[in-house]
């Protein structure tokens, strides 16, 4: 059960769109429209950004979106706030798990 | 709004167990599915393992000959055991409720464990 593989860094200045990506296999994220999105401040748990591929959570800003093609699943976040600074994690059902998660993304705002 | 809070050892020798309580206050246990995930220090999210609302538990594979998950309905209240710790099972713990599908949309704040002779 391979951890999903995610960027290590994504950087973006105030106001910008960012996307981060998660590839699995067909396994797991190609399988499966059960890709959830996490977000981590530092020394915090993390938080649910998005469930299902692209379902928000209620109170979870409108500016965090999902999508998935193939084997890869995306979050992306528009208009980028200095609140946003923070890992992120994917992670997915698997056949075999089930669930795995992924390697981690950590957004900068610059 | 339900909270979780979870409590146990933070510090263990190799070869001991560890075992990690959850209690679930605002809300009842029944009707979700609860997991155990963990976190080393300065790296990645990985899942242990799951208990049903009926009880039936699942595991990671590489982790499921040492762990355990069990449920108290009557104090709403899951557990963790995983035995014959060693330092590589140094992490934050964490308890978390699966939000109703492939998920989870509730964590507690986590707990160090330490492995350390």
């Amino acid at each position: 059960q391979s951890a999903l593989t995610q960027t290590a860094s994504v950087s973006g200045s105030p106001g910008q769109s960012i996307t981060i990506s998660c590839t699995g296999t067909s396994s797991d994220v190609g399988g499966y429209n059960y890709v959830s999105w996490y977000q981590q401040h530092s020394g915090k748990a993390p938080k649910l950004m998005i469930y299902d591929v692209s379902n928000r959570p209620s109170g979870v800003s409108n500016r965090f979106s999902g999508s998935k093609s193939g084997n890869t699943a995306s979050l992306t976040i528009s208009g980028l706030q200095a609140e946003d600074e923070a890992d992120y994690y994917c992670t997915s059902y698997t056949s075999s798990g089930p669930y795995v998660f992924g390697t981690g993304t950590k957004v900068t705002v610059l | 709004q339900v909270q979780l809070q979870q409590w146990g050892a933070g510090l263990l020798k190799p070869s001991e167990t560890l075992s990690l309580t959850c209690g679930v206050y605002g809300g009842s246990i029944s009707g979700y599915y609860w997991s155990w995930i963990r976190q080393p220090p300065g790296k990645g999210l990985e899942w242990i393992g799951e208990i049903s609302p009926r009880g039936n538990t699942k595991y990671n594979p590489s982790l499921k000959s040492r762990v355990t998950i069990s449920v108290d309905r009557s104090k709403d209240q899951f557990s963790l055991k995983l035995n014959s710790v060693t330092a590589a099972d140094t992490a934050v713990y964490y308890c978390a409720r699966h939000g109703g599908g492939y998920y989870f949309d509730n964590w507690v704040q986590g707990t160090l464990v330490t492995v350390s002779s």
